[in-house]
């Protein structure tokens, strides 16, 4: 069974820090993918960035970059000089297989001025 | 159209009601995909399509879910006999295939409560 953890229930940063969001997954699936996904207030489900499995290098889309250690499962999102709009819920997911997606809880992002 | 649309945004409801959940994908997506998501929680998968079947409807949690996609584009979700414990905000999602890599494009989602 595929599992993703994500211990930080909330976060606090600083406009302009940078912040490193926690995920863990568990799969013996040797091929799949990770995903991060943002969720404001809106509720709409945004997707930021994703990292496949066989990816040599770290996924990174402009303030976002994932830090994938393939050996320890983890696949943490940084977020770099944080702005007042990356306040949201933050959702990592694995997809493996042909297409479903299966979701951590979450970790609140709150940036303050 | 721009978007996963998805209608009601908001669905007040009462216990035992049916309900009809709709999802308009992204023109030209053939994967869709069904979420719920509880208070706190992170969403769950309900049921996927591709095309106009389901490929795979595990996570539908009782026969009181049901969804249908019948000509591979509009899906509409239906509960009937609704319980309290339904209430929740319910995702649709629609990729151009099964598997996408780059990301499934979700909708704003329908909250619904059962009272």
């Amino acid at each position: 069974a595929q599992k993703i953890t994500q211990t930080q229930p909330g976060m606090f940063v600083q406009e302009k820090e940078a912040v490193t969001l926690d995920c863990t997954y568990d799969t013996s699936d040797p091929s799949y993918g990770l995903f991060w996904y943002k969720q404001p207030s809106s509720g709409e489900m945004i997707f930021l960035i994703y990292q496949g499995s066989y990816d040599q290098q770290n996924a990174t889309e402009g303030r976002y970059s994932l830090n994938f250690q393939k050996a320890r499962k983890s696949a943490n999102l940084v977020i770099s000089a944080s702005q007042l709009g990356d306040s949201a819920m933050y959702f990592c997911a694995m997809r493996t297989g042909y297409s479903t997606l299966t979701f951590g809880k979450g970790t609140m992002l709150l940036v303050s001025p | 159209g721009a978007g996963v649309s998805q209608t009601p945004s908001n669905k007040v409801t009462e216990k035992g009601k049916y309900v009809e959940l709709r999802c308009d994908p992204i023109s030209g997506h053939t994967a869709l995909y069904w979420y719920r998501q509880s208070l706190g929680q992170g969403p769950e998968f309900l049921i996927y399509f591709q095309g106009t079947g389901a490929a795979d409807d595990s996570g539908l949690p009782n026969d009181r879910f049901f969804a249908v996609r019948p000509e591979g584009s509009v899906s509409t979700l239906k509960i009937q006999r609704t319980e309290r414990g339904d209430s929740a905000v319910y995702l649709c999602a629609s990729s151009p295939v099964g598997g996408a890599s780059y990301g499934y494009t979700f909708g704003s989602g329908t909250r619904l409560t059962v009272v």
